[in-house]
């Protein structure tokens, strides 16, 4: 069956605009997760969807990040006023169900150039 | 701090011998431990995991053994071939969140 997949795959944009990079998880999967992954660096957390819901946002920056799931299917991350330590790949993952020992799997991710 | 660490950055190994990958947690809340690869330009790809509950698992040429009074564990590649060349990360879970190591990039020589 067809994985994660991300638009767009590049995004180059100029400080201070608005962004939203789009995620569409594997079919039937309720978890819906949000990485961000700068260089020599493993991914970090940003945002974990249960279904439309954020169940956990902590992983977001500052209040410039905000993500919406509104039928629990398709993501979007949103970045307002964008700044140049934004740069980085934001990854998408999603899982079953979102137990503790469910697999997260990947999405290609979408490289994020501020300018 | 980090709470997962991948002291190696880089391994260089001759094809067809074991290849080795290291990584060293310090929260004891984590349970569940999986090793991502990643190509250049792709997202990280699911290779193996192991519960609190084990201390090793294997699936084909990958074993992964847990030591949880040392808070390590490891993933054994045997043998190894050049298209295992790649950046493997390690994660860990305590709840749905994963915490990444920073990787070890992992050359495999013809």
């Amino acid at each position: 069956g067809a994985g994660v997949s991300q638009t767009p795959s590049n995004k180059v944009t100029e400080k201070g605009k608005y962004v939203e990079l789009r995620c569409d998880p594997i079919s039937g999967h309720t978890a819906l997760y949000w990485y961000r992954q700068s260089l020599g660096q493993g991914p970090e957390f940003l945002i974990y969807f249960q279904g439309t819901g954020a169940a956990d946002d902590s992983g977001l920056p500052n209040d410039r990040f905000f993500a919406v799931r509104p039928e629990g299917s398709v993501s979007t991350l949103k970045i307002q006023r964008t700044e140049r330590g934004d740069s980085a790949v934001y990854l998408c993952a999603s899982s079953i169900s979102g137990g503790s020992t469910d697999t997260q799997y990947f999405g290609p991710g979408t490289r994020l150039t501020v300018l | 701090d980090q709470q997962v660490k991948q002291n190696s950055p880089s391994l260089s190994v001759q094809e067809g011998r074991i290849s080795i990958l290291n990584c060293d947690y310090t929260n004891s809340m984590f349970d569940y431990f999986l090793w991502y690869k990643k190509y250049p330009a792709e997202g990280p790809t699911f290779l193996i995991s192991i519960s609190s509950i084990k201390d090793k698992n294997e699936d084909g040429r990958f074993t992964v053994f847990l030591n949880k009074s040392a808070k390590h564990l490891s993933l054994h590649i045997v043998p190894s071939q050049p298209g295992d060349s790649a950046v493997y990360f390690c994660a860990a879970s305590g709840s749905y969140q994963l915490t990444f190591g920073k990787g070890t990039k992992l050359s495999v020589i013809p």
